[in-house]
């Protein structure tokens, strides 16, 4: 059975600092997915990585894979309060569904 | 615009009453699916469909059911809701299963009582 896990669950940062979030899973994937969620709204995709080394960057966020560690990290650069939201991993293994990590809630303070 | 729907958003019901939540895309996505998001347990699959009259149960599917009648909807329906089933569920798709992201409908709020 295909566990996710993400830590922190918690994160308090300050405005401007760095800091990174992990993704582990059990079983071997090379598909793994970042969501977004602001309270009270549904999931936004950040990020797709398909393949063992994968990195992708979309402004103050990075996202990288390694499939043989079986981790992902998104990585936050000088955080800025609009980045306050839940983030959840996601990972892919059988091409029909998504096992998701419990989330990571992100506050940003000025 | 390309969206995925679900109504209603908002659903207040008693045990035991029958009720559909209805989902529907207008990107002629193959793959569909449904979550239940609770507290600390991120999203969890319910029942997910490959293609239409083609479904089959996600990790938590007891309690529920599910129709693929036309490409575009995916109705859920509880014939016997109870109140472990109150939680926040959405509806998601993709072009097709297996390397694609899922795009995910604003969510259903549903409390049984």
């Amino acid at each position: 059975e295909l566990k996710v896990e993400q830590n922190p669950l918690f994160l308090s940062m300050q405005e401007g600092k760095n800091y990174t979030i992990y993704c582990n899973y059990s079983t071997t994937s090379d598909r793994l997915y970042w969501y977004r969620q602001d309270p009270g709204k549904s999931l936004e995709s950040l990020f797709v990585l398909l393949s063992n080394g994968a990195v992708k960057q979309e402004g103050r966020l990075m996202a990288s894979l390694d499939t043989k560690a079986r981790l992902s990290t998104l990585h936050i650069t000088a955080a800025v309060h609009d980045l306050s939201a839940t983030y959840f991993c996601a990972v892919d293994i059988y091409g029909n569904k998504l096992v998701f990590g419990a989330g990571t809630i992100l506050r940003v303070k000025s | 615009e390309a969206q995925v729907t679900q109504n209603p958003r908002y659903l207040i019901t008693v045990t035991g009453k029958k009720l559909t939540v209805t989902c529907s895309q207008n990107m002629n996505h193959e793959y569909m699916s449904w979550y239940r998001q609770d507290p600390g347990l991120g999203l969890r699959q319910i029942y997910y469909s490959m293609n239409v009259e083609v479904t089959d149960k996600g990790d938590v599917p007891e309690g529920y059911k599910v129709s693929r009648k036309e490409k575009r909807n995916f109705p859920l329906i509880l014939e016997s809701p109870s109140p472990n089933q109150t939680s926040l569920y959405f509806c998601a798709s993709s072009p097709a299963a297996g390397y694609n992201e899922q795009f995910f409908g604003p969510g259903t709020r549903l409390t049984v009582l």
